[in-house]
């Protein structure tokens, strides 16, 4: 069974740029999750998916940060503009249902310079 | 708010000593709690779960956990370390009403020979 993909695996921006983050999650997997791993921390969850639809994105800073997954499969979360702080890496998880294991994705380490 | 606390970010042991990580936890209700995995430029791998059916778990290589309520610890243990048991931990646990994972900081486990 294929795992979660993402992609690029590294990404490196210059500040007041924008960058956008790929997700595919394990197949038929229907809860869909976006983290922020700053170096030194835990992750930190941004964004989740239900199918195609938001169930928690208190975390998500709106001002620059977007997401989306349109037909309830993939998935984009897009920054724009960056800030030097948004270093770190995303990590894509995707689970069958709410209740269930999440699985994780290898990550995408972005460095904003 | 639902909460973990890894105690120390760094931890030192010899090849085949006991491996011991804390982690204590703050709910208001009986909590899931995690333990998770992530080795250099990987993604987090699901070591043990806790779902209250059992105060101690066994989980993969070699790992275990005990549930604690009256210490409301989650402390993770395994017997002998092994060199690639080299890796970050996280514990986490789980908040019932959003479904999301909220993480510790992280302990940094390195293995001497």
């Amino acid at each position: 069974e294929a795992g979660v993909a993402q992609s690029p695996r590294y990404k490196i921006i210059e500040k007041r740029q924008s960058v956008a983050f790929w997700c595919n999650p394990i197949s038929g997997h229907a809860t869909l999750y976006w983290y922020q791993q700053i170096l030194g921390q835990g992750p930190k969850l941004l964004i989740q998916f239900q199918n195609n639809g938001v169930v928690d994105d208190s975390q998500l800073p709106k001002d620059r940060f977007s997401a989306e997954r349109l037909k309830g499969v993939d998935s984009t979360l897009k920054i724009q503009p960056a800030k030097l702080e948004d270093s770190a890496v995303y990590l894509c998880a995707s689970s069958a249902d709410m209740n269930t294991e999440a699985f994780f994705g290898q990550g995408t380490r972005l460095t904003v310079v | 708010a639902q909460s973990v606390t890894q105690l120390g970010s760094h931890v030192s042991v010899s090849e085949g000593a006991l491996v011991l990580l804390r982690c204590n936890y703050s709910s208001s209700v009986p909590p899931y709690l995690f333990w998770y995995v992530q080795y250099p430029n990987q993604g987090l791998q699901l070591l043990l779960k806790y779902t209250s059916a059992a105060t101690l778990v066994k989980g993969i290589n070699g790992f275990e956990a005990e549930f604690k309520k009256s210490e409301t610890s989650f402390h993770l243990t395994k017997p002998s370390a092994h060199m690639s048991d080299a890796a970050e931990y996280f514990c986490a646990v789980r908040e019932d009403s959003s479904y999301k994972l909220i993480f510790g900081s992280g302990t940094r486990l390195l293995v001497r020979p």
